[in-house]
């Protein structure tokens, strides 16, 4: 199944405002929009955010998501140490009938 | 506490099966989707299976689908995945999830190991 595409890896300095991207298709990102998750080593992902740019109760305003077409992107203000980790986006793909990953970012916090 | 909590991971060979459960608490377990998902050793997470709410609609990824089987019982507040016919590649941490506008809660995961 063809998954969305998420640049490998970001580096950016502390502090600093990361933007990380999710390419998908009309059937799935550009459909329904994507959703984000953070997930730190050795634990389970978090979901940061929904159908585009709806945070759940908890997570930072520092997170926020957006769409342009086919793709979605999650902006970080304020980089901190703590977002260090793996970022993943997921939709709904209509024609598949099938949930879809992006392979995932990992951040880096200089 | 809404909280889920997988079993019934271990060491399997090649060709044998299992079967992962997911026990739910803390929140209404019949009214939510429930999904499960994997991320295999130095890969990312995999989408693997769907089961509605009713326990009648079910979608699974191409990779899974006719080998592994998810299916829940809502009057237990459990979710299962059966698995057969393992493969290396199955080798992964399992992850069941909830659904409610995205995935919102998730389990600390329980890990399958495929070797002979």
């Amino acid at each position: 199944q063809a998954g969305l595409t998420q640049p490998p890896s970001v580096s950016k300095d502390l502090r600093q405002t990361a933007t990380l991207t999710c390419t998908g298709n009309s059937n799935n990102v550009g459909n329904e929009g994507a959703a984000w998750l953070q997930q730190h080593q050795g634990h389970p992902p978090k979901l940061l955010s929904y159908r585009n740019n709806n945070r759940p109760s908890g997570i930072s305003e520092r997170f926020s998501a957006s769409r342009s077409g086919n793709t979605a992107s999650l902006t970080i203000t304020g980089l901190q140490p703590e977002d260090e980790g793996d970022y993943y986006c997921s939709a709904w793909d209509s024609t598949l009938s099938a949930w879809v990953f992006g392979g995932g970012t990992k951040l880096t916090v200089l | 506490q809404v909280q889920v909590v997988e079993s019934g991971g271990g060491v399997v060979q090649p060709g044998r099966s299992l079967r992962l459960s997911c026990a739910a608490s803390g929140f209404t377990f019949s009214s939510y989707p429930m999904h499960w998902v994997r991320r295999a050793p130095g890969k990312g997470l995999e989408w693997l299976a769907v089961i509605l709410s009713d326990e009648r609609k079910v979608f699974y990824a191409d990779s899974v689908k006719g080998r592994f089987t998810i299916s829940r019982d809502n009057s237990k507040n459990t979710l299962y995945l059966q698995m057969n016919n393992l493969r290396a590649e199955d080798a992964a941490v399992y992850y069941c999830v909830k659904e409610d506008d995205g995935f919102d809660i998730w389990g600390q995961g329980t890990m399958v190991t495929v070797s002979s």
